[in-house]
């Protein structure tokens, strides 16, 4: 199985704030990866698709880079409604496995 | 407005059984493989099944195979989880979601209890 191994586990940022996500495959994935959001007590948010590709109506402050086994997830000018979980999947391979996630607190 | 609507969960003996359901509207649901995932409490998400457009192919994670059976019925627009042999492990949130690939969409999810 594929591991995913995500970077900070949790992370204390200030309103305003620059952040970045890591997220590391035990091996290469391709461009077989995406990003969820999830705030307690309800369903995750997709966010990003295809490494970079932004789902419909997710701002352009939320972006994806990355390739091979090394991504990133950058939000930009955070917002009070941004402090949440973040989670990275990969899709290469079954079974599909999501990295541990990020809690994103406020400083 | 894409549309995934879960029911069937409950609370459920040890050993017992439940079969989910996820009733999808809003896109071309028989054009899509479709998920179910499941978050126990307190933690992350975990990854438990998946199917292609027509039924052909079906993948479980280790931990439910042989218990846990996915399916799907395009003409009512619906995929199924049935879960068989259940454990307390099993006690989670189990949403459905769309082909990933492309841009998942989530249900709210079903609670599922396994308790005496």
């Amino acid at each position: 199985d594929i591991q995913m191994t995500q970077s900070p586990s949790s992370l204390s940022a200030s309103v305003g704030d620059r952040v970045t996500i890591t997220c590391r495959a035990s091996q290469g994935i391709g461009n077989y990866l995406a990003w969820f959001q999830q705030k307690p007590g309800k369903a995750p948010r997709s966010l990003i698709y295809g490494v970079s590709s932004l789902q419909s109506g997710v701002p352009s402050k939320f972006s994806g880079s990355g390739s091979g086994t090394d991504f990133t997830l950058t939000i930009t000018s955070l917002q009070p409604e941004d402090f949440a979980t973040y989670y990275c999947l990969q899709y290469y391979a079954n079974p599909v496995t999501f990295g541990q996630g990020t809690k994103l607190e406020i400083k | 407005e894409v549309q995934l609507v879960e029911s069937g969960g409950g609370l459920v003996q040890p050993g017992g059984s439940l079969r989910l359901s996820c009733a999808a509207s809003g896109f071309s649901f028989s054009s899509y493989w479709m998920n179910w995932v499941r978050q126990a409490p307190g933690e992350g998400l975990e990854w438990v099944a998946n199917m292609n457009q027509d039924g052909s192919v079906k993948n479980y994670v280790d931990s439910v195979k042989g218990r846990f059976t996915i399916s799907r019925d395009n003409a009512k627009n619906s995929v199924y989880l049935q879960l068989n042999s259940l454990r307390a492990e099993d006690t989670a949130v189990y949403f459905c979601t769309s082909q990933i690939s492309v841009g998942a969409s989530w249900g709210q999810g079903t609670l599922v209890t396994v308790s005496a």
